[in-house]
């Protein structure tokens, strides 16, 4: 069965940089959910979208932006990075009322 | 607002022994309610899942838990856990219909299974 793909997989910045992380959900999935897991902590909800509308939005800073494109896949922009935005970033998606399926995540590494 | 408590960041075992991963939750509204698992260096993968009706879930390798409404629980146990076990574990809390709203993790439980 198809899951959800992220890429990329590993990346590496500097300081001050920006990153554009993508994802691609499970097909017929119309909602995308993007989570932040910083080193030994849980995930965090970041920003979610529902046929390409801004659903919910939790922790996010100003820094970052996202958006869900026509093909349903999704992409968060991340600008002036700092070290603390050192974290792996997952995607998750569903269809209305199902359960959320994760991606095996970004590894965002910042220098 | 909604919330998880693991009560407990470590449980070491030894292979073949039962294990329970204890899971509080908080919320207002109705639950819908998960425990995840992330193995070493990879994503998040659904274990099990409570939505309605039974209380007794049984999900994948060979993993169950019991909705407790009255103590607002949602433990996950194992009868008998092998080496493979050894990851670490996450409770969940959706109030989203089937979990397509936000969720909302605990700090997780690391389970280590010794030989």
């Amino acid at each position: 069965a198809a899951g959800v793909i992220q890429s990329p997989r590993h990346l590496i910045k500097e300081k001050r940089e920006t990153a554009t992380l993508k994802c691609y959900p499970i097909p017929r999935h119309d909602t995308v959910y993007w989570y932040q897991q910083g080193p030994g902590q849980d995930p965090q909800f970041l920003i979610s979208f529902y046929e390409k509308m801004q659903s919910d939005k939790g922790s996010i800073p100003d820094r970052f932006s996202a958006q869900q494109f026509s093909d349903y896949h999704s992409e968060l922009n991340m600008s002036s990075l700092e070290l603390g935005d050192s974290a792996l970033y997952f995607c998750a998606s569903s269809s209305p009322g199902e359960t959320q399926y994760f991606g095996p995540g970004t590894r965002l590494l910042v220098l | 607002a909604q919330s998880v408590t693991q009560l407990d960041s470590q449980v070491p075992v030894f292979e073949e022994a039962p294990v329970e991963l204890r899971c509080n939750y908080s919320s207002s509204v109705s639950v819908y309610l998960f425990w995840y698992v992330q193995y070493p260096n990879q994503g998040l993968q659904l274990l099990l899942k409570y939505l309605s009706g039974s209380t007794l879930v049984k999900g994948i390798n060979g993993f169950e838990a019991e909705f407790n409404k009255s103590q607002t629980s949602f433990h996950l146990r194992k009868p008998s856990v092998h080496i493979s076990d050894t990851a670490e574990y996450f409770c969940a809390v959706s109030d989203g219909q089937g979990g397509s709203e936000k969720l909302v993790f605990g700090k997780g439980t690391k389970l280590t299974v010794n030989p």
